[in-house]
């Protein structure tokens, strides 16, 4: 079954840039999306098919996706930006796969 | 707007059976697929289990097939996911959620519902 790697933690200054990885064999043939998720709250899409985003989604959220690695990119990171990211594809034999989520902390 | 209200989650012995709902309103539900999502306490994002949008299809996650039933009834815009044979590793946050026809992510989500298992 296919898998997503993504780092459990990782820190970033206030204003800094964070770049958040996934990792999947050939993940770049794939339509990568990325979620952020508040304590307590839902998902929420801020990226979508590796470097779009939703309306209402700030442009310092950026992806890119190619080879073995998806990267989520936040610049100018703000507090508000602490949450866990979760990244996500399809897959044709179980259908949808989820990152373990990489938790941000903006120190 | 749309909105996604999950219901149903409660404390359940292990072995014991459980029916979560999700209304949705705000957008045309017969026109999507819908999956159910959990999530367990401290962990990251797992799928469960999907259904077409006329409830001909459906697929799950290996870890539920044979023990979750999902289904829904378009008169009502709702989705259903029947949860037998429950186990202690079921606890979780169970979320409804709509996957975008243009994004091909998932753009909508309910808030959950929390389904404990435990003696």
């Amino acid at each position: 079954s296919y898998e997503l790697t993504q780092p459990l933690s990782m820190s970033v200054a206030l204003g800094q840039t964070a770049r958040i990885t996934c990792g999947g064999n050939n993940i770049g043939s794939r339509n990568l999306h990325w979620y952020q998720q508040k304590p307590g709250q839902a998902p929420v899409l801020v990226i979508y098919k590796d470097t779009k985003r939703p309306s209402g989604i700030p442009e310092r959220f950026s992806g890119s996706n190619s080879g073995n690695t998806a990267t989520l990119t936040i610049s100018r990171a703000q507090a508000g930006d602490e949450a866990d990211y979760h990244c996500q594809v399809w897959d044709n034999s179980t259908f949808v796969v989820f990152g373990g989520g990489t938790k941000l902390t903006v120190l | 707007e749309v909105q996604l209200v999950e219901s149903g989650g409660v404390v359940v012995q292990p072995g014991g059976s459980l029916r979560l709902s999700c209304a949705a309103s705000g957008f045309t539900f017969d026109d999507y697929a819908m999956h159910w999502v959990r999530q367990a306490p401290g962990k990251g994002l797992e799928w469960v289990s999907l259904i077409s949008w006329d409830g001909d299809i459906t697929y799950y996650a290996d870890s539920v097939k044979g023990r979750f039933t999902i289904s829904r009834d378009n008169s009502k815009n709702s989705l259903y996911l029947q949860m037998n044979s429950l186990r202690v590793e079921d606890s979780a946050l169970y979320f409804c959620a709509k996957v975008s026809s243009v994004a091909g992510g998932f753009d909508s989500w309910g808030h959950g519902t929390l389904v404990t298992v435990t003696s």
